[in-house]
This record gives structure tokens, C-alpha cells and sequence, in this order.
């Protein structure tokens, strides 16, 4: 059974930085393609961008780039995902989500990081 | 990359079918057969529902379908039950090699 299992609450102040996880189990790390997706209070989802698990490649959605990095320790089937330069507009649940790779849809979710940026 | 088009809101009655819009372009939707559907529950992470246009994950109930004409998703709810309420969003591959979903639809059973 896949389970995808993601970081704490975080609340950070206006241009800080956050570094939220993804831990995978129940499945071969490297055959996956992990998503992360964002939802802001009461909003829809956004994608953000994901990242091969098998050779750390990645893709942004053109509106994070230069502001997020998606990163991976294959030795602990984990993800990251760094947001910078927060805003209060980056207050958020982050989702991660896994993608086999090469089907292009995600059939298992994390649970969700509520990412909070207030002064 | 702009939001996939949806709906704000589709209500039926029970036993009833809907069919939920999503309009792209043929950089996204029309492009690729690669659109999919999640069903989200307030407070809950989102399940998917439809996969490549039309095909259903095991477990997920006979009576959700999708189809696609041109730039135009579309997912079918038919036999409409208390549980179908929920948010519906698509989600399409790009030729950006990047994916975008749509704005959402609240479907609502009355």
C-alpha cells in the first residue's frame, strides 16, 4: 500500500523561507514522478511542479520559478519542496502526490502541509 | 499557463446524471489525451477519479466517466448519490511539460 506521508504545520513570516517533505512508502522510490499542488483557503489547486524521483529532473510551473526547488534523498524515499521569498499569498495546504512514472496522473496524495505566512 | 475553464457550480437531484465541463486549448487539453478528474472532500487531500480521459482507477465506482472533443474535457456523474457532493477539478498535461488544473466545480445534490 502506497502511502505518502508529509511534514508538520509550519507558520513562517513574510519573506522567509519553507521546506516541507514527503516521505514515500509502500512502493519503489525511484519509479515515480512526486508532484506537489497547493491550495489556498477556499481555492482551488494550483500545480506547482514535480520531480523524478529516479534522477532528480524536474519541472516548474512557470509562475514559481526561480522561487521553488524540488529536491530528493533517495536513501530515505523522501521529497522536498522549497518555497522563497513567502508571502501572504503563499498561505497554503501543500500537497505532494504520486505519479507512476509515465501515466501522467497522480492516484495517491499526501496528506497535506498547511503552510501559514503571517507577521 | 492559465486555469483549465470549469463551472462554478452544478446541482442535481439524486439518481440524476450531471456532466461537468473543461475547456482548454490545444496546447493542453485538446493536445493530449493525458486529462484526468479528482474529487475533493472538504478538509480531505483529492482522489482520483478519471485517468487519460476516460479510464477509471480500480475502486472507483462505474457510474463516473469522462470524454474529451477537441479542446473540451467533460465528466459524466450518472445515478447522482449524497456522497457525489464534492469539488471536481480536471487536470491536463501541457506541451510546457508541465500540468494545470481547472478552476473547479462544487456539485451539489439536492
Amino acid at each position: 500500500q502506497v502511502q505518502l506521508v508529509q511534514s508538520g504545520t509550519e507558520v513562517k513570516k513574510p519573506g522567509a523561507s519553507v521546506k516541507a517533505s514527503c516521505k514515500v512508502s509502500g512502493d519503489t522510490f525511484s519509479g515515480n514522478h512526486i508532484h506537489w499542488v497547493r491550495q489556498a483557503p477556499g481555492q482551488g489547486l494550483e500545480w506547482m511542479g514535480l520531480i523524478n524521483a529516479a534522477n532528480g529532473g524536474t519541472s516548474y510551473a512557470q509562475k514559481f520559478q526561480g522561487r521553488v526547488s524540488m529536491t530528493k534523498a533517495t536513501s530515505t524515499s523522501t521529497v522536498y519542496m522549497e518555497l522563497t521569498s513567502l508571502t501572504s499569498e503563499d498561505t497554503a495546504v501543500y500537497y505532494c502526490a504520486r505519479e507512476p512514472s509515465g501515466t501522467y496522473n497522480c492516484d495517491k496524495w499526501g496528506q497535506g502541509t498547511l503552510v501559514t505566512v503571517s507577521s | 499557463q492559465s486555469a483549465l475553464t470549469q463551472p462554478a457550480s452544478v446541482s442535481e437531484s439524486p439518481g440524476q446524471s450531471i456532466t461537468i465541463s473543461c475547456s482548454g486549448t490545444s496546447s493542453d487539453v485538446g493536445g493530449y489525451n493525458h486529462v484526468s478528474w479528482y474529487q475533493q472532500h472538504p478538509g480531505k487531500a483529492p482522489k482520483l477519479m478519471i485517468y487519460d480521459v476516460n479510464n477509471r482507477p480500480s475502486g472507483v465506482s462505474y457510474r463516473f466517466s469522462g470524454s474529451k472533443s477537441g479542446n473540451t474535457a467533460s465528466l459524466t456523474i450518472s445515478g447522482l448519490q449524497d456522497e457525489d457532493e464534492a469539488d471536481y477539478y480536471c487536470s491536463s498535461y501541457t506541451s510546457s511539460n508541465t500540468y494545470v488544473f481547472g478552476t473547479g466545480t462544487k456539485v451539489a445534490v439536492l
